[in-house]
């Protein structure tokens, strides 16, 4: 039972590029999100899906694309690159109690 | 969601008891008390979470005031490998707000051997 994965989990990317950071997890949950956490700061919601095929903004969505085609799969888009999203991604999915975070991409953008 | 206030350091001697205290005086009803922590930049970590009773898990205890207005995590026995970054979050238990976590800044622990 792997949990949640994420990959990779290091990326440097050049300004303007595009990229998808995957999510995987195996635990059947429904609820899916990713947050980005800055240094010095709380994890910051991106995007999060309900189910498959439903998927909504969070609180700092913009530049990221999400889509949900099964359960078991969140993929993050990176449409254009830009230094401002120099971060650390975390993957997480939720059963009803707990959520289970992934160990994070640290993204660079130059 | 109700936001929640954490001091934001703490210390703490190995083998002594953690006490980390939250506010969320703006707390409602359905919302549930969480509490995650993060060690050197991993992934959080569940911890425990309560309603209005006090909880207890193989990790810690939750004591939640009557008024739930505030509560305090409590490591019974911390050891150098709980140092971390402590989040009080306050969680809608239904609707659309269901499983968005809102993370504050939290609360350094640093237990000192």
């Amino acid at each position: 039972n792997a949990g949640v994965t994420q990959t990779p989990k290091f990326q440097v990317l050049k300004t303007g590029q595009s990229m998808t950071l995957q999510c995987a997890q195996d635990m059947n949950h429904e609820y899916m999100s990713w947050y980005r956490q800055d240094p010095g700061m709380g994890l910051r919601l991106i995007h999060y899906s309900v189910g498959a095929g439903i998927t909504d903004q969070g609180e700092v969505p913009n530049g990221y694309n999400v889509s949900r085609s099964t359960t078991e799969d969140f993929p993050l888009r990176l449409l254009s690159a830009a230094p401002s999203q120099t971060s650390v991604y975390f993957c997480a999915s939720r059963s009803y109690t707990e959520a289970f975070f992934g160990q994070g991409t640290r993204l660079t953008v130059v | 969601d109700a936001k929640t206030t954490q001091p934001p350091s703490m210390d703490c001697a190995e083998g002594r008891a953690a006490n980390l205290p939250c506010n969320h005086s703006t707390i409602s009803g359905n919302e549930y008390v969480y509490w995650y922590r993060q060690i050197h930049s991993q992934g959080p970590q569940y911890i425990i979470h309560g309603l209005k009773n006090n909880e207890t898990n193989e990790m810690a205890s939750l004591i939640i005031t009557e008024d739930r207005k505030s509560s305090t995590l409590i490591l019974p026995h911390a050891t150098l490998r709980d140092t971390a970054v402590y989040y009080c979050i306050v969680v809608n238990a239904g609707g659309t707000s269901y499983g968005k976590l809102t993370f504050g800044q939290g609360t350094i622990l640093t237990v000192h051997p």
